[in-house]
């Protein structure tokens, strides 16, 4: 069964600093996506970046980019110049496709910005 | 667009009583997913659907039974609660399967 791991269960870090969640996944396919969700107090969800395992080059959407490294099964979000509003609840998430079409979250790390 | 919506919001009932969740979204899914999110648990797969008339087991689906008669809805029953069923429960669409999934505001659901 795939499974996503999220290692750091809280985290809390200055406005403005850079911050790196981790995410390792278990799969033995080649073809699959992986994305990072936020849940913000308002308990939303949203996207936050999303990535093709067969694409190598890293995904980034403004100030969130992450580094994946498939042979180490290894999919980490980066936060450049925090803010307040970065403070959420973040998960990653894991599909094989043309499988089972689940989606599956890890157990998500609670980001703190401090100001 | 009102994307997906969920009701109720929130519910108390008593350990054995019977409800019906309903997700309802317009943007025209195919995939329907049901999640359910509890303190250092993260959101865990109960059912999902990948389209009118079909439905699978999740992570999770003990206790618990789906339906997705018509493509823009998706039911969650819960035939006779337990206090393990306390949980916020988050129902979420795609059209794509890659896609972004689209998620409903939850229903806090308190197991007496």
């Amino acid at each position: 069964a795939q499974t996503v791991t999220q290692s750091q269960p809280e985290m809390s870090v200055q406005e403005a600093e850079t911050v790196t969640l981790s995410c390792t996944y278990d799969t033995s396919e080649n073809n699959y996506y992986l994305f990072w969700y936020k849940q913000p107090p308002s308990r939303q969800m949203i996207l936050v970046i999303r990535q093709e395992a067969y694409k190598q080059q890293n995904a980034t959407e403004n100030r969130f980019s992450v580094n994946f490294q498939k042979a180490a099964k290894s999919f980490s979000l980066k936060i450049s110049d925090s803010q307040l509003g970065d403070t959420a609840m973040y998960f990653c998430a894991f599909m094989i496709m043309n499988r089972d079409d689940k989606i599956i979250f890890g157990k998500g790390t609670r980001l703190h910005i401090l100001p | 667009n009102a994307g997906v919506t969920q009701t109720p919001k929130f519910r108390v009932l008593k350990t054995g009583q019977s409800m019906t969740l309903l997700c309802a979204q317009d943007m025209n899914h195919e995939y329907m997913y049901w999640y359910r999110q509890d303190p250092g648990m993260g959101l865990r797969l109960i059912h999902y659907s990948v389209g009118e008339g079909t439905t699978a087991k999740g992570e999770v689906p003990d206790g618990y039974n789906v339906s997705r008669l018509k493509k823009q809805n998706f039911l969650l029953g819960l035939e006779s609660a337990a206090p393990s069923q306390t949980s916020v429960y988050f129902c979420a669409s795609s059209y794509f399967l890659s896609e972004k999934l689209f998620f409903g505001s939850g229903t806090q659901l308190s197991v007496l």
